[in-house]
Order: C-alpha cells, then structure tokens, then sequence
C-alpha cells in the first residue's frame, strides 16, 4: 500500500546544532503535513504544504515541499532543548486515510 | 474551545478481554479518528468516522471496531485483547483550515 518513508529514524544533536529530517513518497502527492510530539505528549499539528517547490518558515523551522511533490523536509537551525521529540509527515492515502511517516526522533543535549 | 479529551488515560487489562475508548472531539467537529501509537510501528490509522458513519479504515483486524454518536462523541473497542494490542491510543477531530488533525492526550493500554 502507499506509504511515506520518514528519514533519520533518530537524531542526536548538540545544542545549537542544525537538524533536518526528509519525507520520501513512491507517488506524487496532493500535499504533505508535518506535527510535533512531546516525550509523553501527543502530535500537535507544525504545517500543511501544497504547492510544488513551497518553503514556509516558522521562526527557526524550515518547511520545504519537493518540486515533484515527492519529497518534503523540515530543518530545524540551531536547534535548542524545547526543540526535542518526535516530527512527524502525513499524507493523504488514495482511500482517504491519513498515513504518517515513522517519525524522527529528536534529542538535544545541552 | 476545549480541546480533544480521551477517556479513560491509563487501562489495564488481561489477555482475552475487552476493552472500550471514548473521545470527545473539539466542538463542531465531525470527523474522529482513531489512531494506534507503538514504539515499532509508529502512528498506524485505524478508522475514521464522519456523521456517525465509518468513512475509512486501516488495516486492522475485526476485533477493532469503533462507532460514533449523534453528538460527534466517538468509542473505540477492542474485544479479545492481545499482548500486542498494548499502545497508545490516540483520538483526532478534525476541522481545521487544513482539515488538520487534533490529538487528544490519549489511552495507555496495557495488556498483561
């Protein structure tokens, strides 16, 4: 079935440090969401990509969707403690459903 | 507006029995899914239901069943229960600009 590879499964970074994990489909997609989890907390929704070559920011977070709408990537620039959990990707299936990447897992030492 | 809220937060069961979810959507939500949350297998779909009715499925066996009601309010049930149905239950409405999903905090469900 259709799926979404999400790449590094985890990351460690010293604080300060640049961060970015990569959302890889097999099929072009209609857009791409990517959300947040806290250690012992739940996916809290970042942004939504549509557009072909579409870059958002958020403060030091960088959203970039593929120009084939193949790909997207979140890159985080010096990355501080508040920073740590888990990002997610999500796509929408062709039956409707939602699919999320694995996630990668963020942690930053001090 | 208050946000999702997921009831009970911590369960435990044995092997064989049943258990119920239930999830309140964020008011004039209509659409709930229901998500399960392991260390191996990440966030995997498990249905989703719009107007009381079930509008998608993922791929998980028929002891996983869910309904919702009149009012949006939605239950998720697990009959038979495994080891490894022992997760992280997550609920989402959804209504947003972007048709986003709103977590609620979750079920932890241990099965012994």
């Amino acid at each position: 079935g259709q799926q979404v590879m999400q790449i590094p499964q985890y990351q460690h970074v010293q604080e300060g440090e640049d961060f970015t994990t990569y959302c890889n489909s097999s099929t072009t997609l209609s857009n791409i969401q990517w959300y947040k989890q806290r250690p012992g907390g739940h996916p809290v929704f970042l942004i939504q990509l549509v557009k072909s070559g579409e870059v958002k920011k958020q403060k030091r977070l960088t959203f970039q969707f593929g120009e084939a709408k193949k790909n997207s990537s979140l890159h985080i620039t010096a990355t501080q403690t508040t920073d740590v959990g888990t990002y997610f990707c999500n796509i929408w299936g062709s039956q409707g459903n939602l699919i999320f990447g694995k996630g990668t897992k963020l942690s930053v030492k001090p | 507006k208050a946000g999702v809220t997921q009831t009970p937060r911590y369960l435990i069961k044995t092997r064989g029995q049943q258990v119920t979810l239930s999830c309140s959507p964020i008011s004039g939500h209509r659409s709930v899914s229901w998500y399960q949350q392991t260390p191996g297998q990440g966030l995997q779909f498990l249905f989703e239901y719009f107007s009381e009715t079930q509008r998608n499925k993922g791929n998980f066996p028929g002891r996983f069943s869910g309904r919702q009601f009149s009012n949006s309010r939605s239950e998720m049930n697990v009959s038979t229960l495994e080891l490894g149905d022992s997760a992280l239950y997550l609920c989402a409405s959804s209504g947003g600009p972007y048709n986003e999903q709103f977590f609620g905090p979750g079920t932890r469900l241990t099965v012994l």
